[in-house]
This record gives structure tokens, sequence and C-alpha cells, in this order.
């Protein structure tokens, strides 16, 4: 079936530094990712919706110059978190679509900044 | 709006108790897909089920059950002789019909602990 590779699994890094998440299709391409966001103990909440090729839509609320996606081929997206802060730690997961209506999850970045 | 209701934060149950994980949903959409996901604690998502507005048969796998009921916009979750394995908090979600770009909506979980 089709798999969605997330890296990386967890990450721990310092204030005010940028953090790269990846999401690659492997067998599949993906036309559209979807990244949300959970805290502790909280639902999975849509962050972004993006299309290869084009500008990500954000959802209200979310900063997109602090969250940079970048969906440049059909077998990737990435999220950058830029100047990262304590209070985005939180876990990171992507969603792809594919043309045909399929739903693969990526298995999701745990951020931890300190 | 579409909207995903879970009103039990929280169940606990002894091992080989039966459990039913209630979902209500809100949707303007005639046609829809409700789904079912598991969140062990190593943070994966695991798809359970996808069923779609039109198909309102209940299903079956293992020890897993589902009941659909459009009349109450309800996607009830059953586990039959419940194991420590199900421990895990359980998603349901609703996104809108087929479609390009299609958002799902999850509701806000709820937290299984299944105890020996």
């Amino acid at each position: 079936g089709a798999v969605v590779s997330q890296h990386p699994s967890w990450v721990i890094c310092k204030s005010g530094t940028s953090v790269k998440i990846e999401c690659r299709s492997l067998d599949f391409q993906a036309t559209t990712m979807f990244w949300y966001r959970q805290f502790p103990k909280q639902s999975l909440m849509l962050m972004a919706t993006s299309n290869e090729g084009s500008k990500a839509t954000y959802e209200q609320g979310v900063e997109k110059d602090k969250f940079l996606i970048n969906h440049a081929s059909l077998t990737l997206s990435t999220l950058t978190v830029t100047s990262a802060h304590p209070e985005d730690s939180s876990f990171y997961i992507c969603r792809a679509e594919t043309s045909n209506y399929g739903y693969t999850f990526g298995s999701g970045t745990r951020l931890t900044v300190v | 709006a579409q909207k995903v209701t879970q009103a039990q934060t929280e169940i606990s149950v002894v091992e080989k108790e039966d459990v039913t994980l209630d979902c209500v949903y809100e949707t303007r959409d005639t046609t829809y897909y409700l789904f079912w996901y598991k969140q062990p604690p190593s943070g994966e998502l695991v798809f359970l089920i996808r069923r779609n507005s039109f198909d309102e048969q209940n299903e079956i796998s293992g020890r897993y059950s589902w009941n659909f009921q459009k009349s109450t916009s309800s996607f009830n979750f059953t586990i039959t002789a419940s194991q420590v394995v199900d421990s895990a908090v359980y998603f349901c979600a609703l996104s809108e019909a087929a479609g390009t770009a299609s958002k799902l909506t999850f509701g806000t979980g709820t937290r299984l602990q299944v105890t020996l």
C-alpha cells in the first residue's frame, strides 16, 4: 500500500533554531499534502494544505512565515519550523492525498524545543 | 462547517470487557466519509476504517465493529473482548466527499485504557 515516510521521528532543538521535517511518498505521487499539529493530549489540528508546485494554504491562526511548507515535487513535502520556541514543541504529522483519493499518514515527528 | 464530537475523554476497562466509543458528527454535505484511527503511545495513526455516507451497513472486523446511524449522525466503534494492546487514543474523523484536497476533521479523541 501507499507509504509516507516522515523524518525525523523525533528532534530536540535549541530555542531560536530552525527544524526541517520531511515527508516522502515512497511508492506513489502525493498531489496534496496536509500538515497537522498535535499538542499533548489534544486532537490533531490542520495547519496547512500544500499542492505540488504551488504555495501552501494555511489555516487561520497559523503563521505562514514561521511554518514554511515546501512541496516542490510529487514525492516530497517539507515543513520547516523557523526560529523555534518552546511553545512550538508538539507532534507534527503529515498526510498525503493521492489523486485516486487515498489517505496516508506519515509516522509523525515529535519536536521538543529547549 | 464540519464537526466531530467524541464526548468520552477517557475510558478504563478491564481486559475482556466490551467497550463502545461514541462519535457524533455534523456536516452539511450529503456525501462524506467517516473514519476511525488508533493512536498508540508511539504516536503514529493507525487507520481502522473508512465509511462513506451512502453505506450504512454495519461492519465487523475481528473484535472490532462499527455502527453507522445517519439518523442520529453517529458512527460508534465497539471493541469486543478488549485486550491490553487496545490501549490507545482513538480518533473519529470526518471528511467531505471525494475530490481534491479533502479536509479531514478530527474529534478530540477517546483515551482507552485496558487493564488486566
